[in-house]
């Protein structure tokens, strides 16, 4: 049964400091991996969506790595601003074909 | 584009009563995935519809049932409530299926008391 772990639970940092979130998975055999944020009481946001054959993708601040035999994820993000704080997530959906399974996330903090 | 809409946002419900939340996806999106997201258990998949036909099932009991119509909107329905239905209850859409990438909406907070 495939299972998604994030640590740590909870990150405090100060703003302009460069961070990195973790994501692992018992399983290697998945489709895809997805990092999403989500703010208090609301939905999610979908940040990037790294493929099984990618190692990497990039968006603005955020460079997000797959290590799919080692069954690990990080997502990078450079220069943090109090605007990122929030809930990180990442999610990953097996070969198997069923839906996405979720880790239980990063609460990020970021001080001006 | 306009996002996944869901209404209503908040609702408030007593113990043995039914309840109907409803999803719109992304236009031209098929795919329509439900989650019940808790403190404690986090993110958990209830079921997955494209083009109005249940694909994907997850570990929740027949109380909870979903559909969905010739226009991709969805809707779900948990019957007779319990205090532990009370969540955050989240729907994704998707252009093909569970594969392709995931968006979700503002989620409809649902409280049983």
């Amino acid at each position: 049964k495939q299972e998604v772990t994030q640590i740590p639970a909870a990150l405090s940092v100060p703003e302009g400091e460069n961070l990195v979130l973790n994501c692992s998975f018992t399983d290697s055999a998945i489709y895809n991996l997805q990092w999403f944020r989500q703010d208090p009481g609301k939905g999610l946001t979908s940040l990037l969506l790294i493929q099984s054959s990618q190692r990497e993708q990039t968006s603005g601040r955020l460079n997000a790595s797959l290590d799919k035999s080692s069954g690990r994820s990080t997502l990078y993000i450079a220069a943090s601003q109090p605007g990122d704080s929030a809930t990180y997530l990442c999610a990953v959906t097996n070969q198997a074909g069923t839906a996405l399974i979720f880790g239980k996330g990063t609460t990020l903090s970021v001080s001006s | 584009k306009a996002g996944v809409t869901q209404t209503p946002r908040y609702l408030i419900k007593t113990r043995g009563q039914q309840v109907t939340l409803s999803c719109s996806p992304i236009s031209g999106h098929r795919s329509v995935s439900w989650y019940q997201q808790t403190p404690g258990q986090g993110l958990q998949f209830l079921f997955e519809y494209f083009s109005e036909t249940q694909r994907n099932k997850g570990n929740f009991p027949g109380r909870f049932s979903g559909r969905q119509f010739s226009n991709s909107r969805s809707e779900m329905n948990v019957s007779t409530l319990e205090l532990g239905d009370s969540a955050l209850y989240l729907c994704a859409s998707s252009s093909r299926d569970w594969l392709s990438e995931q968006y979700f909406g503002p989620g409809t907070r649902l409280t049983v008391t």
